[in-house]
């Protein structure tokens, strides 16, 4: 059984503080890791789509790494903001995506 | 341009009624894919539609999940005799593409059961 964890399942941060989540997945038959954000009531939104081991990705003040070797991602926030609150997903495959439960980001102003 | 949309937003069954979630995904888009998410798990895959053809249904929890995509476009999740162990959201989501590993997926904003 293919197992996608994601550490940690929730994380409360002030306006301003640089944080990051975990994301570790089975390292054999590896196609690609996905991380989505995903607000409430609204569509999850894809933020990286990662197939290379060593693969950086960075989109504004969110930046991603894969290591698929050892089987795990690092996603960053620098300088979270309040509209960074949101459940981040990342999930493992090509075809059928298998999900992490999600961390959980809570930004004070 | 319009995203992959689901109907309805939010449905409230009684334990034992049918219900029928229905989703439109990006046009053109050939592959389509359902996801169930229980209260505090990640989305589960249900099935996957190639097409019209459903190619995968091997995460259809039991027999009374069915669902088509009759013309290649809209598709429809349908529960028969509704449990409470149902209640989750659905999640549509499509891709352009027909093969891994590539695949990168666009979600609906899901449909939440509840069944009381």
């Amino acid at each position: 059984i293919l197992n996608v964890e994601q550490s940690p399942q929730s994380l409360h941060v002030q306006e301003g503080d640089s944080t990051n989540f975990t994301c570790s997945f089975p390292s054999s038959n590896f196609y690609a890791l996905h991380w989505y954000r995903w607000e409430t009531a609204k569509s999850p939104e894809a933020l990286f789509v990662m197939t290379l081991n060593g693969d950086e990705k960075k989109k504004g003040r969110i930046s991603a790494t894969l290591n698929t070797k050892e089987g795990y991602s690092y996603l960053y926030i620098k300088g979270s903001q309040p509209e960074d609150s949101a459940t981040y997903l990342c999930a493992f495959g090509g075809g059928k995506l298998i999900f992490g439960q999600g961390t959980e980001l809570s930004v004070k102003p | 341009g319009a995203g992959v949309s689901q109907s309805p937003r939010y449905k409230v069954a009684k334990r034992g009624q049918d219900v029928a979630l229905r989703c439109d995904p990006i046009s053109g888009h050939v592959s389509l894919f359902w996801y169930q998410q229980a209260l505090g798990q990640g989305p589960e895959f249900l099935t996957y539609f190639q097409n019209e053809a459903q190619l995968d249904k091997s995460g259809l929890p039991s027999d009374r999940f069915f669902a088509e995509r009759p013309e290649g476009s809209v598709s429809t999740l349908k529960i028969q005799r509704t449990q409470q162990e149902d209640s989750a959201v659905y999640l549509c989501a499509s891709s352009p593409r027909t093969a891994p590993p590539y695949n990168e997926q666009f979600f609906g904003p899901g449909t939440r059961l509840t069944v009381l």
